[in-house]
């Protein structure tokens, strides 16, 4: 089945401890995304890549990191999570980039830091 | 600036009536896509429709229709005979063909349909 998988779907951690979101996807898709989806502020895009090695930052970048080291994986790690990175992350990936595809969703992680 | 605007943030309809949702986007580029996805209470993200920037025929599918005006930059989305199963949070994107690899969604808008 075609899809996008996210690990873990929810997790509680406190401030300054690193995580790491794993997102993957089986499609054989060239751009990868993460975005975070909070009340009244919609989804914002933190970082995309649109293919092995080529990553680039969104609209809301601080505090995350990201690497493409294989074409299926696209990890979102917060070095030193902080309680207003509280939230729910989507990871999505499609064939290729500039909108030309859809973007398929994974199911979201709900994330809370304290 | 907000280049997606959803200036709807809840609708309220009875079962059956009609709506449509608003969504107007700003961008320079000349290639551009628009989008719909719907986020039902369960919470997935399920795409709608794509629209290239080239292509203003409207679009219709089963009771769900839109309108693509580019003189008004908007891409307006109508429920014909709203159902219950279409209650859910609806977001419009943008994505920009020439300047940039970014998507930009709106805040969203949430549907209630009242039985």
């Amino acid at each position: 089945e075609a899809q996008v998988t996210q690990n873990p779907r929810y997790l509680i951690t406190v401030t300054g401890k690193k995580l790491t979101v794993t997102c993957s996807q089986n499609m054989n898709h060239e751009y990868m995304s993460w975005y975070r989806q909070d009340p009244g502020l919609g989804l914002r895009q933190i970082y995309y890549s649109m293919n092995v090695e080529v990553t680039d930052k969104g609209d809301v970048p601080e505090g995350y990191k990201v690497s493409r080291k294989e074409k299926r994986n696209f990890p979102l790690i917060l070095e030193s999570p902080s309680p207003n990175q509280t939230s729910l992350y989507f990871c999505a990936s499609s064939l290729r980039g500039q909108g030309y595809n859809e973007q398929f969703f994974g199911p979201g992680t709900r994330l809370t830091v304290l | 600036a907000q280049k997606v605007t959803q200036a709807q943030t809840e609708i309220s309809v009875v079962e059956k009536e009609d709506v449509t949702l608003d969504c107007v986007y700003e961008t320079r580029d000349t290639t551009y896509y628009l989008f719909w996805y719907k986020q039902p209470p369960s919470g997935e993200l399920v795409f709608l429709i794509r629209r290239n920037s080239f292509d203003e025929q409207n679009e219709i599918s089963g009771r769900y229709s839109w309108n693509f005006q580019k003189s008004t930059s908007s891409f307006n989305f109508t429920i014909t005979a709203s159902q219950v199963v279409d209650s859910a949070v609806y977001f419009c994107a943008l994505s920009e063909g020439q300047l940039g690899n970014q998507f930009y969604f709106g805040t969203g808008t949430s549907l209630t349909v009242i039985p």
